[in-house]
């Protein structure tokens, strides 16, 4: 049973530049989670997936969205990157049940 | 507004006494609560949880206990191993509806450091 996977691991962007980060649910998982974390804190919740839907959204503003596939995988796009959107940003995946499998996240930078 | 809190950033602790790490939260309507560890490098790992119809839950060295009254519920370790060394998470969540409920609302983390 593979786990969660997400890619890239690292990634550097200039302000005003776009980025699609991806992510591999865990096999059987039909919901996916997105977080950021900032340095220091604990992890924010971004938005979730469920059945190629959002389904729940925390407080961040429509240049962050995201895809799920019918293979439960799934992207987070931002937009319009600011320097406050560096993070590390963490896909977890889950199934009926409110326990989360996280993958091991993206380190984005914005210079 | 932080709805849950961990008040102490970082706990040293000797190798093979208790840890305990603390967590406060505001929110009534959580009803569900999970602890995370993290290791540099890695994404956060489901460690314990406990519903709030329970008031401790058990699971080898760990045990988590929820004070509903108090808002309050703590994770403790023993015996602690320098191996528990990590950044402890405490999430909650509050019942979303439907089977979907990937919202975890997270505390800040306590650095918990078991010296050999």
């Amino acid at each position: 049973e593979t786990g969660v996977t997400q890619s890239p691991t690292h990634l550097i962007k200039t302000r005003g530049q776009q980025v699609t980060l991806r992510c591999s649910s865990q096999s059987g998982h039909n919901t996916v989670s997105w977080y950021q974390q900032a340095l220091g804190q604990g992890p924010q919740f971004i938005f979730q997936y469920y059945r190629e839907e959002e389904n729940g959204r925390g407080n961040f503003p429509p240049r962050f969205s995201g895809l799920q596939f019918p293979n439960y995988s799934s992207e987070l796009n931002v937009n319009a990157l600011e320097l406050d959107d560096s993070a590390l940003y963490l896909c977890a995946s889950s199934f009926i049940g409110r326990k989360l499998f996280f993958g091991s996240g993206t380190q984005l930078s914005v210079l | 507004d932080q709805q849950v809190k961990q008040n102490s950033p970082s706990l040293s602790v000797q190798e093979g006494r208790i840890s305990i790490l603390n967590c406060d939260y505001t929110n009534s309507m959580f009803d569900y609560f999970l602890w995370y560890k993290k290791y540099p490098a890695e994404g956060p790992t489901f460690l314990i949880s406990i519903s709030s119809i329970k008031d401790k839950n058990e699971d080898g060295r760990f045990t988590v206990f929820l004070n509903k009254s108090a808002k309050h519920l703590s994770l403790h370790i023993v015996p602690s191993q320098p191996g528990d060394s990590a950044v402890y998470f405490c999430a909650a969540s509050d019942p979303a509806g439907g089977t979907s409920y990937g919202k975890l609302t997270f505390g800040q983390g306590t650095i918990l450091t078991v010296h050999p």
